[in-house]
């Protein structure tokens, strides 16, 4: 069974703090990790990661995956208060056709002014 | 582009009453998936389809919970009868399908039940 453990659960930090926020997996058969911003209702997508050591960056936000350790993380540079949300991270099911995204309990980031 | 579509935003039922959700994909999604995210917890997938067909759903609790996809297109997803336990966001997604595994999935707002 495929398995998500983030860490910690919950970060609180000031704006202009950078965090790094964790991702640990266990799978079967490896293709893919997704990160995912959740702050109400939907999750939305930050970033792919396919391919270990690689960075992916967007503005303030970067992940970076090791598949030899299993882990990704996400980082956050000088935060602001819209960085509050819940983080995400889940990779896809590794049988067969399927690929609905098992994910981890994620992060509840709050950024105090 | 519009997102996927989902309602109702919130239902309120009481135990052992029936409900069902809706959900409408980004056009031209093959893929369609429900999840059900219970407070505190990450979303959990309970049924997965490519077009009309069911590619997964081996965690969908079948005793209680229907789900089809007539048409390829749009979705829902039934409970009958509900228990407590069932209190939960539903969310519904959908993705390209082209290349399984690499596959961003676009989440709809979800459906907030409250079982009484």
């Amino acid at each position: 069974e495929d398995k998500v453990v983030q860490s910690p659960l919950s970060l609180v930090v000031h704006e202009g703090d950078t965090v790094t926020l964790n991702c640990s997996y266990e799978v079967t058969n490896f293709r893919s990790l997704l990160w995912y911003k959740q702050e109400k209702k939907a999750p939305t997508f930050l970033f792919m990661l396919t391919s270990s050591g690689i960075e992916k960056k967007s503005g303030r936000l970067s992940s970076i995956l090791d598949k030899k350790e299993l882990f990704s993380i996400l980082n956050i540079t000088a935060t602001q208060t819209g960085d509050s949300a819940v983080y995400l991270c889940a990779v896809p099911y590794s049988g067969g056709g399927a690929d609905g995204l098992t994910f981890g309990k994620g992060t509840h980031l709050i950024i105090q002014p | 582009e519009a997102g996927v579509a989902q309602s109702p935003r919130y239902k309120i039922i009481e135990k052992r009453q029936s409900v069902a959700f809706w959900c409408n994909p980004i056009s031209g999604h093959a893929t369609l998936y429900w999840y059900q995210q219970i407070l505190g917890q990450g979303p959990k997938l309970l049924i997965q389809f490519q077009n009309n067909g069911v590619v997964d759903d081996s965690q969908l609790p079948k005793d209680r919970f229907s789900a089809e996809r007539l048409k390829g297109v749009d979705s829902t997803l039934k409970i009958q009868p509900a228990k407590l336990e069932d209190s939960a966001v539903y969310l519904c997604a959908s993705s390209l399908g082209v290349r399984k595994g690499h596959n961003e999935q676009f989440f709809g707002p979800g459906t907030r039940l409250t079982v009484l």
